[in-house]
């Protein structure tokens, strides 16, 4: 299976902040790599899919870089509606795998 | 518009099974994958397995081999998940998603139901 490792674990910014999130693959997976965001008891919502591109209705002020192992997730400016966990996950192979997620706070 | 409505919570006891339903609605149901995806209280997401609605085959974790099935009615448009077996680690909020489904590739989980909480208690 192919392993994703997210970091930073959690992180606090400020309202207008940029911020930015890594996920790295245990294997090359081209550019199989999307990008969720969970509010609590909540289902995942699909931001940046195929490593760069924006999801269906998504604001602008996410991105998302990277192929082959290495990818970035980036809030261009931090908003208090951003808090959240963000996962990246991999479609590259069978099984799925996800990033252990970021938790994003407000400072 | 697009929906996956899931069954309600469930309480099973260990050692039992349980069986969730993921009801679609507002696309071409063999246009697309339905996976199955769980979240244990304070945990990530972990992949449980597809279904692709059309020829009703699927693909399971390894961690689940064996102890999960997944079907689908067509007439219903809906899929099931059933979990047999289970254990108190099974707690968790279950959910499906769909996927575009086509040949020679897998894509991202675009539209996501809306969760069933599983508690395994005796």
């Amino acid at each position: 299976d192919i392993q994703m490792t997210q970091s930073p674990s959690s992180l606090s910014a400020s309202v207008g902040d940029r911020v930015t999130i890594t996920c790295q693959a245990s294997q090359d997976i081209s550019n199989s790599l999307n990008w969720y965001r969970q509010e609590p008891g909540k289902a995942p919502k699909l931001l940046i899919y195929d490593a760069s591109h924006l999801a269906t209705g998504v604001s602008s002020r996410f991105g998302g870089s990277g192929s082959g192992s290495d990818f970035s997730f980036t809030i261009s400016s931090l908003q208090p509606g951003d808090i959240g966990t963000y996962y990246c996950q991999q479609n590259h192979n069978l099984p799925y795998t996800f990033g252990l997620g970021t938790k994003l706070e407000i400072k | 518009q697009v929906q996956l409505v899931q069954s309600g919570a469930e309480v099973s006891q260990p050692g039992a099974s349980v069986k969730v339903s993921c009801r679609t609605s507002g696309y071409a149901f063999t246009g697309y994958s339905i996976h199955w995806v769980r979240q244990a209280p304070g945990q990530g997401l972990e992949w449980m397995g597809r279904i692709s609605p059309n020829t009703g085959a699927t693909n399971y974790a390894q961690t689940f081999q064996g102890r999960v099935t997944v079907t689908r009615d067509t007439s219903l448009t809906t899929v099931y998940m059933e979990l047999s077996r289970l254990m108190s680690d099974d707690t968790a909020l279950y959910f499906c998603a769909r996927a575009l489904l086509l040949p020679g590739y897998y894509y991202p989980l675009d539209v996501w139901g809306q969760g069933t909480t599983v508690t395994v208690s005796s």
